[in-house]
């Protein structure tokens, strides 16, 4: 089955230890994205990838590093968890064909105590 | 201020009404435009997505571009209480509906029987 997988679905950690939250596609995507969502905020765009080796930042990057060592995987890391990083994360992929669909994980609930 | 501003709602219609949801944007390079749906615990969907002015339409949606007036809409005939989601928008000043993007807040929509 074609998907976007993102481990661990829930997550309860303490500030300033070092975290990392896993994405890996099984459609040979060449994009891929994750972001963050919080209440009255919407959607923002952490960190993207347009083929592997290449991240660029997107809208909220402060505090979050990603690698893109191998096209299926596109980990999240936080080096030091703050409170204000607790919110619900998607991972998403998507081809370079069009129509440039971008298919979302399940998320990943993370609260920093 | 955000680059582009979405109405939160809610939004609460009748079954077989015409909803209309819009974003306004202040960016003029923007030159793609999307709408994502997003069901209650669940990650986004790409519903629909223009290049540049313009109409397209996909069924019972409409989407529409103003770039004179810096406005996008989303029209959607006969609503259906499997609409019921939220909307977000979104946008890209590079030549694809990838990488950089810029989301609206979301407006959550419930369509009643």
């Amino acid at each position: 089955e074609a998907q976007v997988t993102q481990n661990p679905r829930y997550l309860i950690t303490v500030t300033g230890k070092k975290l990392t939250v896993t994405c890996s596609q099984n459609m040979n995507h060449e994009y891929m994205s994750w972001y963050r969502q919080d209440p009255g905020l919407g959607l923002r765009q952490i960190y993207y990838s347009m083929n592997v080796e290449a991240t660029d930042k997107g809208d909220v990057p402060e505090g979050y590093k990603v690698s893109r060592k191998e096209k299926r995987n596109f980990p999240l890391i936080l080096e030091s968890p703050s409170p204000n990083q607790t919110s619900l994360y998607f991972c998403a992929s998507s081809s370079h064909t069009v129509p440039e669909t971008q298919y979302f994980g399940p998320g990943t609930r993370l609260l920093v105590l | 201020q955000k680059e582009v501003e979405q109405d939160p709602g809610p939004l609460s219609v009748p079954e077989g009404a015409i909803v209309s949801l819009n974003c306004t944007y202040s960016n003029s390079a923007f030159q793609y435009f999307m709408w994502y749906r997003q069901y209650s615990r669940k990650g986004p969907e790409l519903l629909m997505y223009t290049y540049s002015s313009g109409n397209k339409e996909d069924g019972r949606f409409t989407a529409q571009v103003d770039k004179s007036s810096k406005y996008i809409s989303l029209f959607i005939r006969d609503s259906q209480p499997s609409d019921s989601a939220t909307y977000l928008c979104a946008m890209s000043d590079r030549g694809s509906t990838l990488g950089r993007l810029y989301f609206g807040r979301g407006t959550q929509l419930t369509v009643w029987p």
